[in-house]
């Protein structure tokens, strides 16, 4: 079936460290997102890509870092730079690039829930 | 974000009654998109509505957007413990499909 997987589920994540999270998706999409989720603040965006080996920063990109080296894999890296980094991440793709005009839907993967110990 | 607000934060219904959630922007909306999350997992796409304004249902769910107000309504008639969850909306200000700005969400819980 096809679909976009995030894992780990659960991470901890030690002060100091750096931990990359998974993403992958075997739709075929052109575009992939990451977006972190805190209580009552709604999702953020902090990277996306339209394409292979191409990617932008979002609002909220200090302290990740991403790579796109193939279509179907967008991991972030969450730095030690990062001074917050406990939150819930949501990796997302669709169908269209960001600069298409037609609007579809993204799927949203289960989310990573980070956690710093 | 300040730019999209959710009203309400959290809503409590018993089951069978009907609910509306809100979802206002301060800025003109290319598109509003309907999510549902249930907690700690992903979003779930209910509904997309274009800019200039319309109507769109799902079995009990019906969304709505008012281009005059900037504002989108959803509404669930005859609630069920199903429909529990975080209800988020979404905002294309870009035209730039998926790039979304999203609202605080509404925590919805059912009474049966």
């Amino acid at each position: 079936d096809g679909g976009i997987t995030q894992s780990p589920k659960y991470l901890f994540r030690k002060e100091g460290q750096n931990v990359t999270l998974s993403c992958e998706q075997n739709l075929n999409h052109d575009a992939m997102y990451w977006y972190r989720q805190d209580p009552g603040q709604g999702l953020r965006l902090i990277y996306y890509s339209q394409i292979v080996n191409d990617f932008q920063k979002g609002d909220i990109a200090e302290g990740y870092s991403v790579s796109r080296e193939k279509k179907e894999s967008f991991p972030l890296t969450v730095t030690s730079a990062q001074k917050n980094p406990t939150a819930f991440y949501l990796c997302a793709s669709s169908i269209d690039s960001p600069t298409r005009t037609m609007n579809t839907e993204a799927f949203f993967g289960q989310g990573t829930r980070l956690t710093v110990v | 974000s300040q730019e999209l607000e959710q009203s309400p934060q959290s809503l409590i219904v018993q089951e069978g009654k009907n609910l509306t959630i809100n979802c206002t922007s301060s800025k003109t909306l290319y598109g509003l998109y309907w999510y549902k999350q249930k907690y700690g997992e992903g979003l779930i796409f209910l509904m997309m509505l274009q800019k200039g304004g319309e109507e769109k249902s799902h079995e009990k769910i019906t969304a709505k957007l008012d281009e005059k107000k900037q504002q989108s309504s959803l509404h669930i008639t005859a609630s069920q413990p199903s429909h529990a969850g975080i209800y988020l909306c979404g905002a294309d200000y870009n035209n730039a499909g998926n790039m979304l700005t999203f609202g605080g969400g509404t925590r919805l819980m059912v009474k049966p």
